[in-house]
């Protein structure tokens, strides 16, 4: 079947730089998709969305590109700092079905 | 004002048993969505309800139900518990489905 799925399991980057985040989908009838960030023990934590008539959004240090093309979504956060550690999840939509990727490990380097 | 609310936290059962997990949603939403997040995955999508109807329905089940009540809240109910079905429950809300969601704590579900 379909599913999100995400290219790194983990990324590691310095304090300070900027960290990019990559996730292919493959349901090409997906018109929502969505960037979680979760912390331990806490529950997915909204970042950003995009719906499929846009190809960038821009957030508080936070970018979205969505490629449609290739059926791709990245998300770009500006200035890394050691807060912005934690598992990051991309979601596409279909008809009310969220999908999951199984997330990308962000660790900041002090 | 209150984000979305699991209760209880934390949850122990006995392989067999029934189990049944709530959620209010955040002020002003109308739409809650329920999933299963097993340790070191993303989450799965169990169903959605808006209208106190299930509108969406994963790849679960007929062991996961679930209800809406006139207030938003909802319940999800697991049947004939599996050692397989611990894991952490989320319970998301939004204003209208396909919308901005936003996550509670979860219930973490441990069966032993």
């Amino acid at each position: 079947g379909e599913s999100v799925g995400l290219h790194l399991p983990t990324l590691s980057v310095q304090e300070g730089d900027n960290s990019i985040i990559n996730c292919a989908y493959s349901n090409s009838a997906s018109d929502y998709f969505i960037w979680y960030k979760q912390e331990s023990g806490k529950g997915p934590q909204f970042i950003i969305d995009i719906r499929s008539n846009m190809d960038k959004r821009q957030g508080q240090r936070v970018t979205v590109l969505l490629n449609k093309t290739v059926k791709h979504l990245s998300l770009q956060i500006a200035a890394t700092q050691p807060g912005d550690s934690a598992v990051y999840f991309c979601a596409e939509n279909n008809n009310n079905d969220m999908r999951f990727g199984a997330g990308t490990r962000l660790t900041v380097k002090p | 004002d209150a984000g979305v609310t699991q209760s209880p936290t934390h949850l122990i059962k006995t392989r067999g048993q029934q189990v049944t997990l709530r959620c209010s949603p955040k002020s002003g939403h109308d739409t809650v969505s329920w999933y299963q997040q097993a340790l070191g995955q993303g989450p799965q999508f169990i169903f959605q309800y808006y209208e106190e109807e299930e509108r969406q329905r994963g790849n679960f089940p007929d062991r996961f139900s679930g209800h809406q009540f006139p207030n938003y809240s909802s319940e999800l109910n697991v049947n004939a518990l599996l050692l397989g079905d611990s894991a952490l429950y989320l319970c998301a809300s939004s204003f209208r489905p396909n919308t901005e969601a936003f996550f509670g704590q979860g219930t973490r579900l441990t069966v032993v």
